[in-house]
């Protein structure tokens, strides 16, 4: 069964500072990627997804991410945060044979103004 | 066009009761799936539905645990006899098509229990 490991729990930042967010998973064969992000008092919505292709994957807000297939991991990034960042970011894997993500148990960012 | 709905928003409810949550799909989705959220916790997968094809179950927790999807559309998450440990976000999302694994997913704002 595949697993997906986000190792920061918590993150608080200063405005500008840089982000990375880790994402792990463990899964031998091909996958689809995903990371989330859930605003304060708002449904989650996709931040950015990676299929195949390019592996450094650009997304909304400017976001990107960066597939490393020989170390597993999918890791978030964002040069200069804001305080409108502050949100709860999770991390899925879909192995492209299935149809059912697995997630993570996410990142609580807050960022300071 | 509308986006996932789920209601209520809150519910309340004593350890033993049974609870009926609620998911409207974005109109067109066929897929549709039902997680649960646990504070500190990550998305829990619990069921899954694909147009008129029997539900993967696999994620349920129990057999108190049941959901129906009616005419493709709006589904139904049944808890019986509802436990202290029950108290979680019940998220619903639906996606174009579960036939595919890349579908993104639309979530809805979720249902809050609270088992007394």
């Amino acid at each position: 069964a595949q697993s997906v490991s986000q190792h920061n729990h918590h993150v608080i930042l200063s405005e500008a500072a840089s982000l990375e967010l880790g994402c792990n998973y463990s899964y031998g064969g091909t996958v689809n990627l995903f990371w989330y992000v859930q605003y304060p008092g708002q449904h989650l919505q996709l931040l950015l997804k990676y299929f195949s292709g390019d592996p450094l994957v650009k997304g909304i807000k400017g976001f990107e991410a960066e597939f490393i297939k020989s170390k597993f991991s999918f890791n978030l990034r964002k040069p200069s945060v804001q305080w409108s960042d502050t949100a709860e970011y999770f991390c899925a894997v879909n192995a492209k044979s299935s149809y059912i993500p697995t997630f993570g148990r996410g990142t609580s960012l807050i960022v300071h103004p | 066009g509308a986006g996932v709905s789920q209601s209520p928003s809150n519910k309340v409810t004593e350890k033993g009761k049974d609870v009926e949550l609620r998911c409207d799909p974005i109109s067109g989705h066929t897929a549709l799936y039902w997680y649960r959220q646990s504070l500190g916790q990550g998305l829990e997968f619990l069921i899954y539905f694909q147009g008129n094809s029997a539900p993967d179950k696999s994620g349920l927790p129990s057999d108190r645990f049941s959901a129906e999807r009616t005419g493709g559309s709006v589904s139904t998450l049944t808890i019986q006899r509802t436990q202290q440990e029950d108290s979680a976000v019940y998220l619903c999302a639906s996606s174009t098509s579960g036939t595919s694994s890349y579908n993104e997913q639309f979530f809805g704002p979720g249902t809050r229990l609270t088992v007394l």
